[in-house]
């Protein structure tokens, strides 16, 4: 089972639309989750971070985490064409030190 | 958010030559950075960590003497991948936290794509 697991897509929305990515995580011990925005030849931005179950939004982001579930999900509302990215879910682990472990990513594709 | 700077940008270097990378952490204290090797269409592969001062703690299969890592300040951490091949030939990307707490986030420099002829 791969740590940190994500579906790779690519997710097809029309514009305007709700996109929503989904990830689950094998460390239970996790404690803190992000989702991370790749443009193709760049390096990763973080767009959000969660810590506690439940939603946290900002802007037209939502990030939802469910800890019993091991699952953590990012909402993008009113979809736009320049949202169109490889979106990472990442998961620190604390194996007697801290690191990032990064999922697959999902390839969305927001169309006009 | 905090700045991490990532040099060269990208390089090509012929096979057999040695390249090094920089990574610096701009505005803030780097204790920890991560090495991290991403080949087309495929995701983030942690190759090692760094604590300043200290060793790097390398992923299974990677190789320890290819893959020289120094992280001797606080602000600064060197990946130099030794005798490289075409097979090395990726995007290379670091990132750096203050990760004293679990829940620092890591912010990333620009990368650099490495191409080796």
């Amino acid at each position: 089972q791969k740590e940190v697991e994500q579906n790779s897509g690519p997710l097809s929305v029309p514009e305007g639309a709700i996109a929503s990515l989904n990830c689950t995580y094998s460390d239970r011990g996790s404690q803190s989750f992000f989702w991370y925005r790749q443009y193709s030849g760049k390096s990763p931005e973080l767009i959000m971070s969660i810590y506690s179950n439940g939603d946290k939004e900002d802007g037209r982001f939502t990030a939802q985490l469910n800890k019993a579930s091991q699952y953590v999900s990012l909402l993008i509302r009113d979809s736009q064409p320049s949202d169109s990215a490889t979106y990472l879910c990442a998961v620190i682990q604390n194996t007697g030190g801290f690191k990032t472990i990064f999922g697959a990513g999902t390839r969305l594709f927001v169309k006009a | 958010g905090a700045v991490v700077s990532q040099h060269p940008s990208w390089v090509i270097c012929k096979s057999g030559t040695s390249v090094k990378i920089e990574c610096r952490s701009l505005d803030f204290q780097a204790t920890t950075m991560f090495w991290y090797r991403q080949f087309p269409k495929q995701s983030l592969m942690l190759m090692a960590t760094s604590n300043e001062g200290s060793k790097a703690t390398y992923e299974q299969g990677v190789e320890k003497d290819k893959f020289l890592i120094n992280h001797a300040s606080l602000t600064l951490s060197t990946l130099t991948v030794t005798s490289a091949h075409p097979e090395d030939s990726s995007f290379y990307i670091c990132s750096a936290s203050s990760q004293l707490e679990e829940n620092t986030e890591a912010f990333f420099g620009q990368g650099t794509r490495l191409t080796v002829v």
